[in-house]
């Protein structure tokens, strides 16, 4: 199965800061379509997981424009422009392009 | 819009089996697969399997063979998974997801596995 990390595990961010989480694949994630399967998704405390970016950098419709997805082959990244604090929660990025799909094991996002 | 209305929580002893079920709205229910994860208190989140609703066909993950089935009722747009010999290690929230993208995402069903 592909194995999917992430980093940092814990971020403890300022209002209004920017903030990063990095994914990494142990395999590339570029399909043999030529599309690239990896989406992250947001829990919220208490809720379901919501998807905010698929295919790389593709944003969900509805999903603020502070959050941005960027990276190729096995290093990806989302990137938060200016944390608020409805942004608290964890969040995880996951493969589609082998099977079985995988997750990463979560980042953790707090206000500091 | 697009919805996925999941059963209520369950309470079962270990060696029992649970069904929950998801309910869609919003979209033909046939288009797209039904996908099921699960997520232990505190922990990640981990993929189960997918039905799809217009074959029947499904895929399951290999931690779960044999204990494991998913399947659906085309008719009142519902999908289930029904997992069985529960132990205490399959306490957790299991959710299920549309499509090979992952969304949107049901509310959630605790299922609980105690003696």
């Amino acid at each position: 199965d592909v194995v999917m990390a992430q980093s940092p595990l814990s971020l403890s961010v300022t209002l209004g800061k920017p903030a990063s989480i990095s994914c990494k694949s142990s395999q590339s994630l570029v399909h043999s379509d030529g599309n690239t399967y990896l989406n992250w998704f947001q829990q919220r405390p208490g809720q379901s997981p919501r998807r905010l970016i698929y295919k790389v950098s593709n944003r969900d419709s509805g999903v603020p424009d502070r959050f941005s997805g960027s990276g190729s082959g096995t290093d990806f990244t989302l990137k938060v422009s200016r944390v608020e604090a409805e942004d608290v929660g964890i969040y995880y990025c996951m493969q589609g392009t082998h099977w079985p799909p995988t997750f990463g094991p979560g980042t953790k996002v707090e206000i500091k | 819009q697009v919805q996925l209305v999941q059963s209520g929580a369950e309470v079962k002893k270990p060696g029992a089996s649970v069904k929950v079920s998801c309910t869609a709205s919003g979209y033909t229910f046939s288009t797209y697969e039904i996908n099921w994860v699960r997520q232990a208190t505190g922990q990640g989140l981990e993929w189960m399997g997918w039905v799809n609703p217009h074959s029947g066909d499904t895929a399951y993950s290999q931690n779960f063979l044999g204990r494991v089935a998913m399947t659906r009722n085309i008719s009142i747009n519902t999908a289930y998974m029904e997992l069985t010999s529960l132990t205490s290690e399959d306490t957790a929230v299991y959710y299920c997801a549309r499509s090979a993208g992952f969304d949107p995402w049901g509310q959630g069903t605790l299922v609980t596995v105690s003696s």
